[in-house]
């Protein structure tokens, strides 16, 4: 598709429960992207992929969060036994490898609600 | 630690003013520095980007200008319409393929 696609747009779950987040980037774009939005604008890197493989994980929190990119599949970001803390809203990105030095397109995210 | 850094955080204007927004990222391993338009609940919008230095580009009313070597690049909208009322982001890259550090935001309101 042209657009970067999230579902679902809201998700709540009580605390300890599990979140599963998808993302189906723009086709043809080989890089896929996770940020997390906690406090007002601010937006934290997560995770990124180039294809299926990680491609940098430095913002991912070593407990509880797991992300995957599987061919003919959206990617994911799963958040084991949720927190408080973890309620914010997740956006998805893509970009192409080679194309106006990787600009990447944005989903509108999905919000998370951690009660 | 990279920090990208936005000023004014906020700015409130009236209709037909003209603006501008300045950022201020690392200016080593420099990649590329990115603009987006943000309005809250929806996608943000990909406005520049942008990667030699002394780049300018522009978009309609809006144009953005880069300096590398110092580390900074502003933003500015010409003759303010009430549909520029959004958040600014401006986000600094350092490789290719790489993620984006992002600064707080100016959050523009623009009074008819």
């Amino acid at each position: 598709g042209e657009e970067v696609a999230q579902t679902p747009k809201h998700l709540v779950r009580g605390e300890g429960q599990k979140a599963k987040l998808y993302c189906a980037p723009i086709k043809g774009h080989s890089y896929v992207f996770w940020y997390q939005q906690v406090l007002k604008n601010e937006f934290k890197f997560l995770i990124s992929f180039q294809n299926e493989n990680v491609f940098d994980e430095t913002g991912m929190p070593k407990e509880r969060f797991s992300a995957k990119c599987l061919p003919n599949s959206p990617c994911s970001l799963e958040i084991q036994a949720t927190k408080l803390e973890d309620s914010a809203v997740y956006f998805c990105a893509s970009s192409h490898r080679d194309r106006d030095k990787n600009i990447q397109y944005f989903g509108a995210g999905t919000r998370l609600s951690v009660l | 630690i990279l920090n990208v850094e936005q000023s004014p955080q906020s700015l409130h204007v009236q209709e037909g003013d003209s603006t501008n927004f300045t950022c201020s990222f690392p200016s080593s391993n420099f990649y590329a520095l990115h603009w987006y338009r943000w309005e809250t609940a929806k996608s943000p919008e990909a406005l520049f980007v942008m990667t030699l230095n002394g780049d300018e580009k522009k978009k309609g009313r809006i144009s953005a200008t880069l300096n590398t070597k110092e580390g900074y690049s502003y933003l500015y909208i010409k003759g303010s319409q009430p549909e520029d009322s959004a958040t600014y982001l401006c986000a600094f890259s350092s490789n290719q393929g790489g993620k984006l550090i992002f600064g707080q935001g100016t959050e523009l309101s623009v009074k008819p």
